[in-house]
């Protein structure tokens, strides 16, 4: 069965410093991958997907920036976080389009970040 | 643009109650539909999805949605909530493109708090 991993599950960094949140997502092969961020009361922002190796598309301008070193893996970075970097972090996969199935979602756990 | 709506921010029932959690979306084509649950410390899970055939889908935990296209509405219910129903849920529309990538807007959510 398919798993997917997301870490760190909290994080507190300070204004200025550089961000890495790592997803990983195990039991599949070429799965579409997307991060985004939870707001209370505005739902999920979609900020990055990619639909292969070294493939990013960014939906929203903006402090971050994503990678996809390997199939399975990927990264949401930032080089210097901003206050408003704080938020809910979710990343998630869906199975490529072209199969029975498109468009469910199957998210991680979901990282805290806290910039101070 | 794509967009979704959901009518209710906060609901609140006694146990018993029956609910309806509303949703619209802004799409002219074809779309597949989701609702997604969040239970309080846990990740975002699939309650229940429609792709085509009977437009009334029925989900986990005895949750139901009826997608009426005339309406571009996809409304989910339940008969009689539990206080284990309290969560947020949020509606989300995909609409297949055709390309490698199935884009998923989701709706702000509904955060719904069921008194014992």
């Amino acid at each position: 069965s398919q798993t997917i991993h997301q870490w760190p599950a909290t994080l507190v960094q300070p204004v200025g410093s550089p961000l890495s949140l790592e997803c990983t997502v195990e039991g599949t092969s070429n799965p579409n991958l997307y991060w985004y961020r939870q707001a209370a009361g505005r739902g999920l922002q979609l900020l990055f997907y990619s639909v292969g190796i070294g493939q990013i598309s960014s939906e929203v301008p903006q402090n971050l920036s994503a990678s996809r070193p390997q199939d399975r893996q990927f990264i949401l970075s930032s080089k210097k976080l901003l206050l408003s970097d704080s938020g809910f972090y979710l990343c998630a996969w869906s199975h490529h389009p072209g199969t029975s199935v498109t468009g469910e979602l199957f998210f991680g756990e979901g990282s805290r970040l806290t910039v101070l | 643009a794509q967009s979704v709506s959901q009518h209710n921010h906060h609901v609140i029932l006694s146990e018993a109650a029956s609910l309806e959690l509303g949703c619209n979306y802004s799409y002219g084509g074809t779309v597949n539909l989701f609702w997604y649950v969040q239970y309080p410390g846990q990740h975002l899970q699939l309650l229940l999805k429609y792709f085509s055939g009977d437009p009334l889908v029925k989900g986990i935990k005895g949750f139901e949605a009826e997608f009426i296209k005339s309406k571009f509405s996809f409304n989910l219910r339940k008969p009689s909530v539990q206080w284990s129903d309290t969560a947020e849920y949020f509606c989300a529309v995909n609409a297949p493109s055709g390309t490698s990538y199935d884009k998923v807007i989701f709706g702000p959510g509904t955060s719904l708090s069921v008194i014992p």
